[in-house]
């Protein structure tokens, strides 16, 4: 199995958008409406921030948005904020029950 | 509040077995259509997922680990553990373990993580 590519860093302005891709193939993100995202803080264990595709857990801002299009998710964090600028991991099922993980992205805020 | 805690050595020796427990508290282990499981985490690389168990029903795991990984339960303790056997310093991570409500695709809760090292 191989890992989903990320971009290795992403940057954007406070208050503007940033769109993070994560791109896989059609054995895992095209095959399947099971695609997560984590953020995560350094030192600290992940959060989880979309899940199926465009889900937000209870308590996650609107701000964090996710979509698919064919073998590639995107998360896009609009209205950028200091505490944004973290890594940030995709996930996607591939099929007999097996997970795969993206490469991860740093995202800037400058 | 759903609470998972991490122990085990933090340093293991090349070759031998490498074994994690994690402690639940706020839920029950046996709890129906809770998933538990462990991912790792490389220093300054990426998550990898290691292995989800459903209690009672099944055990999936990473295809690259699956010959050298198990992942038993402990419901008298309310534990579930990780061993992983003949390591290598390639397995040398923080480990975190977690908890999926439903659903294995996704996880809501996460230990905070331990760190284990393996010697040559």
């Amino acid at each position: 199995q191989s890992a989903l590519t990320q971009p290795p860093s992403a940057s954007g302005s406070p208050g503007q958008s940033v769109t993070i891709s994560c791109t896989g193939t059609s054995s895992d993100i095209g095959g399947y409406n099971y695609v997560s995202w984590y953020q995560q803080h350094p030192g600290k264990a992940p959060k989880l921030i979309i899940y199926g595709v465009s889900k937000r857990p209870s308590g996650v801002p609107d701000r964090f948005s996710g979509s698919k299009s064919g073998n590639t998710a995107s998360l896009t964090v609009s209205g950028l904020q200091a505490d944004d600028e973290v890594d940030y991991y995709c996930s996607s099922y591939a099929g007999s029950n097996n997970w795969v993980f993206g490469t991860g992205t740093k995202v800037t805020v400058l | 509040q759903l609470q998972l805690q991490e122990s085990g050595p933090g340093l293991v020796k090349a070759s031998e077995t490498l074994s994690l427990t994690c402690t639940v508290s706020g839920d029950s282990i046996s709890s129906s259509n809770h998933y538990w499981g462990w991912f790792r985490q490389p220093p300054g690389k990426g998550l990898e997922w290691i292995g989800t168990i459903y209690y009672r029903a099944s055990t999936y795991y990473n295809p690259s680990l699956k010959s050298r990984v198990t992942i038993p339960v402990d419901t008298s303790q309310n534990q579930f553990s990780l061993k992983l056997t003949s390591v290598t310093a390639a397995d040398t991570a923080v480990y975190y373990c977690v908890m999926a409500p439903g659903s294995p695709h996704s996880y809501d809760y996460w230990g905070q993580g331990t760190l284990v090292t393996v010697s040559s």
